[in-house]
């Protein structure tokens, strides 16, 4: 069955950086484009880093880019987050996520349980 | 940046209720619309994309409708297990969801 586990989480000062894994298992990961989602404690989801299935192209929502650096390593089926000049407000769970089909134009349908980045001084 | 709105955020209900919530998008989106079911400390699961195809394994009491910039979700009958936040999201370039609408048992 589909599997994706984050790793990586964890208490960082402002202006640190940390980098999460996503490893993936249960599917063919080399097909698939992947995406972060974040979630700040009490409140929605918001969207973060979406990269190909084969890791050439690489968007960003506004306010990370710059800051974020999504990657895949598809040898090792895992997915990365490169997270530089954190601030406070980057405190959040990230969730890591499977496109539903192989278009961009797809949903999210299968989601790690999470990795809880906190930023504080 | 395509701007999500749901309706009502907090929405309280009986068992055995229907119940309808609405997502607007600032924008046209066509059908790239799906929603998701969210409870405490779990990841969002997929209930519905393309406005209104059912994910599979979702029950047949959830359905979706709307194209363009209004959208419904639907709970026929709730469920005690169907207590929990519901989200929209338009993915038809970049990405982004609506702000939440909690469902409360009355």
């Amino acid at each position: 069955q589909v599997q994706l586990v984050e790793s990586g989480g964890g208490v960082v000062q402002p202006g640190r950086s940390l980098r999460l894994s996503c490893a993936a298992s249960g599917f063919t990961f080399s097909s698939y484009a992947m995406h972060w989602v974040r979630q700040a404690p009490g409140k929605g989801l918001e969207w973060v880093a979406l990269i190909s299935y084969d890791g050439y192209n690489k968007y960003y929502a506004d306010s990370v880019r710059g800051r974020f650096t999504i990657s895949r390593d598809n040898s090792k089926n895992t997915l990365y987050l490169q997270m530089n000049s954190l601030r406070v407000e980057d405190t959040a769970v990230y969730y890591c996520a499977r496109v539903r089909t192989g278009s961009y134009l797809s949903p999210f349908d299968f989601w790690g349980q999470g990795a809880l980045v906190t930023v504080s001084s | 940046d395509i701007q999500m709105t749901q309706s009502p955020s907090t929405l309280s209900a009986f068992v055995g209720d229907r119940v309808t919530i609405t997502c607007r998008a600032s924008q046209t989106i066509s059908d790239w619309l799906a929603w998701y079911q969210q409870k405490p400390g779990k990841a969002p699961k997929l209930l519905i994309y393309k406005a209104s195809s059912l994910e599979s394994g979702v029950p047949s009491r959830f359905s979706g409708s709307g194209s363009g910039t209004e959208f419904t979700l639907t709970i026929s009958s709730l469920q005690p297990d169907d207590f929990a936040t519901y989200y929209c999201q338009h993915y038809n370039s970049y990405y982004s969801f609506g702000q939440g609408t909690k469902l409360e048992i009355k």
